[in-house]
């Protein structure tokens, strides 16, 4: 069975600070790793994935993640954060070997303060 | 536009009235699935479809169906509701395969008395 941690309910950084939402999976096969970003009130946004290749993958918003095979992370990072990126954010894998199942982390509340 | 369109946005029903949350996405996407959002767990899969006609389980698929008779449109049927189907539920399409990002409706907010 495959799952996803993300261990900080919570993450609070002053903006201009750089930030970083953790995320560690498991699954089967090789992973194939999202994140996504939800604001209030709506539906949950594509930021990024991992597929193969390059182990840092570059998404929307100027955020970026690292997988780490060895440590099985796949953690959001972002060099100066803005008060916009308040939100919540879900990591999420996809097995190999099963193309319909999605899962989910429990979400990180990511607060940016001035 | 792209987008996945649900219906109702919020809906308060009692216990046992059949209800229904359709779900339509235009962006020609062979895969749909419908999770549900509830505080502390995250996203929780219920069911998934990869093309037309072919469905399976997720996560917590107890109470629920569903059908795929058309590729654009995945309703979500909660034949006898409960209270604890109340929740947030959201609909996602993308393109075929495990590689591709989900596209999410704005979500459907569920209260059964």
């Amino acid at each position: 069975a495959q799952s996803v941690a993300q261990p900080e309910d919570q993450v609070n950084v002053a903006e201009g600070n750089p930030l970083t939402v953790k995320c560690t999976y498991s699954v089967s096969g090789n992973p194939y790793l999202f994140w996504y970003v939800q604001y209030p009130n709506r539906g949950l946004q594509f930021l990024l994935k991992y597929i193969t290749g390059d182990n840092l993958v570059k998404g929307s918003y100027g955020f970026e993640a690292e997988f780490n095979k060895s440590q099985t992370s796949f953690h959001l990072k972002k060099p100066s954060a803005l008060v916009s990126d308040s939100a919540l954010y879900f990591c999420a894998v996809r097995d190999v070997t099963n193309a319909g199942k999605s899962t989910f982390g429990d979400g990180t509340t990511l607060t940016v303060k001035p | 536009e792209a987008q996945v369109t649900q219906n109702p946005r919020y809906l308060i029903t009692v216990t046992g009235k059949k209800l229904t949350v359709t779900c339509s996405q235009n962006m020609n996407h062979e895969y749909m699935s419908w999770y549900r959002q509830d505080p502390g767990l995250g996203l929780r899969q219920i069911y998934y479809s990869m093309n037309v006609e072919v469905t399976d389980k997720g996560d917590v698929p107890e109470g629920y169906k569903v059908s795929r008779k058309e590729k654009r449109n995945f309703p979500l049927i909660l034949e006898s509701p409960s209270p604890n189907q109340t929740s947030l539920y959201f609909c996602a399409s993308g393109p075929t395969g495990n590689t591709g990002e989900l596209f999410f409706g704005e979500g459907s907010r569920l209260t059964v008395l």
